[in-house]
């Protein structure tokens, strides 16, 4: 069974320009959750994507945008970065309602 | 608004003792709690859940005792092992459509051999 992968690991990106970011969820699963992590902070929920609809959004402005595909892989895309920007992005696979398995995540630095 | 906290930024323990690791919630409304391990450049690994509903949850060496009352949880290790060095996130989920994680700040778990 594979795990949750994402793409790239590190990723360093100048203020202004955009970012895309790609999860592959776990075998089996439907749903993919995307979190930002801050350095010293809880992960915070950006979204959650269910059979390719958005199902629900945290605290995040429009400029976090997603998308899900027919095989539940996702992509974060974030427009005009910001240096706060800066963060660990996790994604979590899971079935609906059930415990979210998590992948490495990617490193995003804004300069 | 911080609806999960966990107080103790690190925690000390040596090898075979228990490893305590508390969190606190203000919303009355979580239905579902789960705990995360974390590695350096890795992601978060779940640990174990417990319900609203139940008291205590026990898996192998871990238990998550639940408090509804105080809003109080707690993570027991035992016996701590070297290898369950790592930052401990609590996460709570208010269930529903989306089932959102909030999640606390993380406890380090350092355990001494």
């Amino acid at each position: 069974e594979t795990g949750v992968t994402q793409s790239p690991t590190h990723l360093i990106k100048t203020r202004g320009q955009q970012v895309t970011l790609r999860c592959s969820s776990q075998s089996g699963h439907n749903t993919v959750s995307w979190y930002q992590q801050a350095l010293g902070q809880g992960p915070q929920f950006i979204f959650q994507y269910y059979r390719e609809e958005e199902n629900g959004r945290g605290n995040f402005p429009p400029r976090f945008s997603g998308l899900q595909f027919p095989n539940y892989s996702s992509e974060l895309n974030v427009n005009a970065l910001e240096l706060d920007d800066s963060a660990l992005y996790l994604c979590a696979s899971s079935l609906l309602n059930y415990e979210q398995y998590f992948g490495p995540g990617t490193r995003l630095t804004v300069t | 608004d911080q609806q999960v906290k966990q107080n103790s930024p690190s925690l000390s323990v040596q090898e075979g003792r228990i490893s305590i690791l508390n969190c606190d919630y203000t919303n009355s409304m979580f239905d579902y709690f789960l705990w995360y391990k974390k590695y350096p450049a890795e992601g978060p690994t779940f640990l174990i859940s417990i319900s609203s509903i139940k008291d205590k949850n026990e898996d192998g060496r871990f238990t998550v005792f639940l408090n509804k009352s105080a809003k109080h949880l707690s993570l027991h290790i035992v016996p701590s092992q070297p290898g369950d060095s790592a930052v401990y996130f609590c996460a709570a989920s208010l269930g529903g459509a989306t089932n959102k994680l909030i999640f606390g700040t993380g406890t380090l778990l350092a355990v001494q051999p």
